[in-house]
């Protein structure tokens, strides 16, 4: 089965530590997206990504997040500085195409927890 | 902007009742509608889609048809059974004019977790 993989599956950072969290798209997919799930909420989205490139990062926080999807290895989300409201689980998804009716496929997620 | 409102939950029903969970929808231009379900600890998994006027979308005997005219997408279910206890969540894709109009993001609802007893 070679869907979307993220890892790691749960991770906990002090304050003011880094969190790297990565993620593989399905094989032969191009796009990948970055969406945030706060407790009690929907599954908000961060940003998009094709190959080497940043295509829309309008639900990104200013300060203190970045990602990256080089043109070798897994795509990354960088947390520095980690706060208690970064708490969340943060899902990485792909798609081959972006268009009308084109499915995005997620990963299990990654669970971060700020103590 | 685009936008999800689904009924909030919980959604607590007994094994083989009817499920309804409403889905309404603003939208730019003509989305895609997708349902997708979230088992606990798990990520979330594709239940169904529907690209255009009056398609109904189904998997697994859950069912939603695209309503234009009432810009819904309501999720049904005609006997629920207890491993469908999950969140729903209800979503579109549309042209998103923060990437000029080349992201076809999901925009997604609140969630609706569902609880079914035996």
């Amino acid at each position: 089965n070679a869907g979307v993989m993220q890892n790691p599956r749960h991770l906990v950072r002090r304050r003011g530590q880094e969190a790297r969290l990565r993620c593989s798209p399905v094989k032969g997919h191009s796009h990948v997206y970055w969406y945030r799930q706060l407790p009690e909420e929907g599954l908000k989205f961060m940003v998009y990504l094709q190959k080497e490139n940043i295509i829309d990062e309008s639900g990104m926080p200013k300060e203190r997040f970045s990602a990256e999807f080089p043109k070798e290895g897994p795509s990354i989300l960088r947390i520095q500085q980690v706060v208690r409201g970064d708490s969340a689980a943060y899902f990485c998804a792909s798609s081959q195409l972006t268009g009308p009716g084109n499915t995005i496929y997620f990963g299990e997620g990654s669970w971060l927890t700020v103590v | 902007g685009n936008s999800v409102t689904q009924m909030e939950g919980p959604v607590t029903l007994s094994e083989e009742a009817f499920l309804t969970i409403n889905c309404t929808y603003t939208a730019t231009g003509y989305p895609s509608l997708f349902w997708y379900v979230q088992y606990p600890g798990e990520g979330l998994q594709l239940l169904l889609k529907a690209t255009k006027a009056d398609d109904k979308g189904s998997n697994k005997g859950f069912e939603a048809t695209y309503r234009k005219e009432t810009t819904s997408f309501h999720l049904e279910k005609g006997s629920v059974q207890v491993s469908d206890s999950a969140v729903y969540f209800c979503a579109l894709s549309a042209p998103d004019d923060n990437s000029g109009g080349s992201n076809y993001k999901l925009t997604f609802g609140k969630g609706t977790l569902l609880t079914v007893n035996p």
